[in-house]
């Protein structure tokens, strides 16, 4: 039992390219959500998917774009990276929408 | 907007202190309230959940307690250990489904 896998763990784009980052969880949970923490921020919701079949916009959703590929799958694209989306990017899930959320080890991201 | 605030920032005790770590949010129209534990470079660890219409909730060392009224939450840490020293964050949830982040209490026990 895994609970909740990211990939990769570390990332270095270059101002303009594109990147999926992937996430799975066998928790057999209906929702997943994408964070990401910033020093002096916290950590802040991009997307989330409620159930499988639905996405909605976090907090910070702009320049990002996400897919609930099955249940257990919820990927985060980022279609032309930007510095300001150099950040530690947390995949999260729980059973159902306002119970216990279970999150992954993340994932640091670097754009230059 | 919902808005967390933990205090303090950081906070250094010497092994086996008991103490208490705050956690203040301004909309008191929460769903829960979660606490979560931070280790350098790793996720969080889910640690407590508590919904609106509990007052506190124990496991092992640990108690949380929510006042929704006056707007905070407090994590009691029994006993302290090395062991416990990580970055404790705490967390509103609200409408739809939102958790909403303090900045997190970073935490150093000294043995």
């Amino acid at each position: 039992n895994a609970g909740v896998t990211q990939t990769p763990k570390f990332q270095v784009l270059k101002t303009g390219q594109s990147m999926t980052l992937q996430c799975a969880q066998d928790m057999n949970h209906n929702s997943m959500y994408w964070y990401r923490q910033d020093p002096g921020m916290g950590l802040r919701l991009i997307y989330y998917s409620a159930s499988e079949g639905t996405t909605d916009k976090g907090e910070v959703p702009n320049g990002y774009n996400v897919s609930r590929l099955n249940k257990r799958e919820f990927s985060l694209r980022l279609e032309s990276a930007a510095p300001s989306q150099t950040s530690v990017y947390f995949c999260a899930s729980s059973y159902d929408l306002t119970y216990e959320q279970y999150f992954g080890p993340g994932t640091r991201l670097t754009v230059t | 907007k919902q808005e967390v605030t933990q205090i303090p920032a950081a906070l250094s005790v010497p092994e086996g202190e008991n103490l208490v770590l705050n956690c203040s949010f301004t909309d008191s129209a929460i769903y829960n309230l979660q606490w979560f534990r931070q280790d350098p470079g790793k996720g969080l660890t889910s640690l407590l959940l508590i919904q609106s219409s509990q007052r506190e909730q124990t496991s092992g060392r640990l108690n949380a307690s929510l006042d929704k009224s006056s707007g905070r939450s407090t994590l009691y840490i029994a006993a302290s250990q090395p062991g416990d020293s990580a970055t404790y964050l705490c967390a509103a949830e609200t409408s739809g489904s939102r958790l909403t982040f303090g900045e997190g209490t970073q935490l150093t026990v000294n043995p």
